[in-house]
């Protein structure tokens, strides 16, 4: 049972374009969702994050949106750049708890073209 | 500032013989731990956490187990290896126990165990 689900297993962009990476849930519990980069062999780096009391966070060139009568969010990074290139997971957390535990998407990986 | 340690980074294991995997955190005090893996092909599967030394929960029924001797020290253990065992295994830590205001986890460099 895949509470967090990416659909796209990988992405192609061209470098300048705008690349957006798509997640859904099923759990509607979830309140804070977050995004992590992961380059092959390291751990993931957290990217962004967003409460379901939001619809929409920014850093940088990275925006997160939060649709939650579709249970859809999205990150969207503009202008891409050739190091953005990896594997990008949502996460989503089930309520404030002392485990604080997070659920993880399958991941997509992004390729971003010279 | 807080770093995560783990070792080894690579480690090739026959079937049948032990594991340990340990994962140190510093300078943070009382965090959260997690042990991920991520199989070939997967996303990132919670495997055990703790709020506290020797507290441990399992997520999911499975050949390992963990242990918190102290409170930044988190280690994956198996009695004996199988080759479902195989993957990338992470460790996280989340600042600070209990309910509260920080909500992101941050990883290590991650363990790759091949089981032959």
């Amino acid at each position: 049972d895949q509470q967090v689900k990416q659909n796209s297993p990988s992405l192609s962009v061209q470098e300048g374009r705008i690349s957006i990476l798509n997640c859904d849930y099923t759990n509607s519990m979830f309140d804070y969702f977050l995004w992590y980069k992961k380059y092959p062999a390291e751990g993931p780096t957290f990217l962004i994050s967003i409460s379901s009391i939001k619809d929409k966070n920014e850093d940088g060139r990275f925006t997160v949106f939060l649709n939650k009568s579709a249970k859809h969010l999205s990150l969207h990074i503009v202008p891409s750049q050739p190091g953005d290139s990896a594997v990008y997971f949502c996460a989503a957390r089930r309520g404030v708890s002392a485990t604080n535990k997070l659920i993880f998407g399958t991941g997509t990986l992004l390729a971003v073209q010279p | 500032s807080q770093t995560i340690h783990q070792w080894p980074a690579t480690l090739v294991q026959p079937v049948g013989s032990p594991l340990s995997l340990e994962c140190t955190v510093e300078g943070t005090s009382n965090p959260n731990l997690y042990w991920y893996r991520q199989a070939a092909g997967r996303g990132l599967q919670l495997l055990f956490y703790s709020v506290g030394i020797g507290q441990i929960s399992s997520e999911v029924p499975q050949n390992l187990s963990a242990s918190r001797p102290q409170d930044r020290q988190f280690i994956l253990s198996s009695k004996k290896l199988l080759l479902s065992d195989s993957g990338f295994y992470l460790c996280a830590w989340r600042r600070g126990r209990g309910i509260g205001l920080y909500n992101e986890q941050f990883f290590g460099p991650g363990t790759r165990l091949t089981v032959l």
